[in-house]
């Protein structure tokens, strides 16, 4: 079975730029999850998109953004990037939304703005 | 509101000594605890669960034990290798879709 699978592995953007990352989840899983892990300040959760509706969101401003397709997966798009926007993005999926079901997370994106 | 709170590290051993990480938690309700491990380079992995007060989570030689009494979630592996080394999130899912992460414990095994 394919995991969590997150395109570009690495991205690197000039400050103002936009950057878009995108995340498969696992077959079958229709949760997905957006988590940035900046150097310093752990793992801080961004959004959550469950059957193409935005359904939890972090303490982040409104230029991070997303969506998630009809085949479940998802795209995080962060609009005039910042230096402090460096950071691993971790997409993660589960298979259904009670709080006990693990998440599974991709390799991440490792998004350097420069 | 929710937070999970671990020993900092790097915790640095030897081959074949004991591991403990502390993790405490606080939290409304009745969490499900995790432990997540990351190996250089690569995502997080699950590494073991325990979703009601008292269960036992156990993967690969790892423990934790969910301690409601103390809102605790230590984890622990009586023999690691230098393949654990790695660095280990304390994890507590009480909201929907929202996993509230501890800051991560590095760990360095030493041959």
């Amino acid at each position: 079975e394919a995991g969590v699978t997150q395109s570009p592995t690495h991205l690197i953007k000039t400050r103002g730029q936009q950057a878009t990352l995108r995340c498969s989840p696992i077959s079958g899983h229709t949760s997905v999850y957006w988590y940035q892990q900046a150097l310093g300040l752990g793992l801080q959760f961004l959004l959550w998109y469950d059957e193409g509706e935005e359904r939890n969101r972090g303490n982040f401003p409104p230029r991070f953004s997303g969506r998630q397709f009809p085949n479940y997966s998802s795209e995080l798009n962060v609009n005039a990037l910042e230096l402090e926007d460096s950071a691993l993005y971790l997409c993660a999926s589960s298979l259904d939304q009670r709080n006990n079901s693990p998440l599974h997370f991709g390799n991440g994106t490792r998004l350097t703005v420069t | 509101g929710n937070s999970v709170t671990q020993m900092e590290g790097p915790v640095t051993l030897s081959e074949e000594a004991f591991l403990t990480i502390n993790c405490t938690y606080t939290a409304t309700g009745y969490p499900s605890l995790f432990w997540y491990v990351q190996y250089p380079g690569e995502g997080l992995q699950l590494l073991l669960k325990a979703t009601k007060a008292d269960d036992k989570g156990s993967n690969k030689g790892f423990e934790a034990t969910y301690r409601k009494e103390t809102t605790s979630f230590h984890l622990e592996k009586g023999s690691v290798q230098v393949s654990d080394s790695a660095v280990y999130f304390c994890a507590l899912s009480a909201a929907w879709g929202k996993l509230q992460f501890g800051a991560g414990t590095q760990v360095v095994v030493t041959p």
